[in-house]
């Protein structure tokens, strides 16, 4: 069974392009999570989705990022402009339905972002 | 607000040796979920249990094992004569069960294990 895909697996953009990142979820899963992943700040979740209603953005990080989710099996994070401070690892994660917090979240293997 | 603090940023430990990374979270809720995750070099993040705030038994897998101690809001993770491949990053991990809160995994800062041959 696959887990959860994300591509691209490595993204280098310059400042000021546009980033598309794609994560598609366990077949099943209700719940998607974006997260970023940096030095300073360590892993902080952007958004989540509970059957593809965005739940909470309140970690998106300024109006340059969005999210969205068309269908189950499909999730975008945009950024557009992308600066510098924007390069990081961002995960994708699911979680099957369920008692709300009790499962485990399946994370993909994450894309790395470097925006020069 | 939920906070989780792992306090050890760097643990270098000699192979065979016991080692137990510390974990102390902070949480108003009565019910929330307590996970441990690994993060080897290739950057993957691993899975490695999850416990309820009404379970504190204490767990053993084979060389892991976690205590579970809801006093100190403690939730310590030991490895047993410890491996190479058990050199990782380590995230304690905690959950609400609120609405709109709830789900949303608050990560420590990660405690970086090497153990060398």
């Amino acid at each position: 069974d696959a887990g959860v895909i994300q591509s691209p697996r490595h993204e280098v953009t310059e400042m000021g392009q546009e980033v598309t990142l794609r994560c598609k979820p366990i077949s099943g899963h209700d719940y998607l999570f974006w997260y970023r992943q940096t030095m300073m700040r360590g892993l902080e979740l952007l958004i989540y989705f509970n059957n593809n209603v965005p739940i909470d953005d309140s970690g998106m990080p300024e109006d340059r990022f969005s999210a969205k989710m068309p269908n189950a099996s499909f999730s975008t994070l945009k950024i557009q402009p992308s600066e510098p401070r924007d390069s990081a690892v961002y995960f994708c994660a699911s979680t099957p339905p369920g008692t709300l917090g009790a499962n485990e979240q399946f994370f993909g293997p994450g894309t790395r972002l470097t925006v020069l | 607000a939920q906070k989780v603090t792992q306090a050890q940023t760097e643990i270098s430990v000699v192979e065979k040796e016991d080692v137990t990374l510390d974990c102390v979270y902070e949480t108003r809720d009565t019910t929330y979920y307590l996970f441990w995750y690994k993060q080897p070099p290739s950057g993957e993040l691993v899975f490695l249990i999850r416990r309820n705030s009404f379970d504190e038994q204490n767990e053993i897998s084979g060389r892991y094992s976690w205590n579970f101690q809801k006093s100190t809001s403690s939730f310590n993770f030991t490895i047993t004569a410890s491996q190479v491949v058990d050199s990782a990053v380590y995230f304690c991990a905690l959950t609400g069960t609120f609405y709109n809160q709830g789900g949303k995994l608050i990560f420590g800062q990660g405690t970086e294990l090497s153990v060398k041959p």
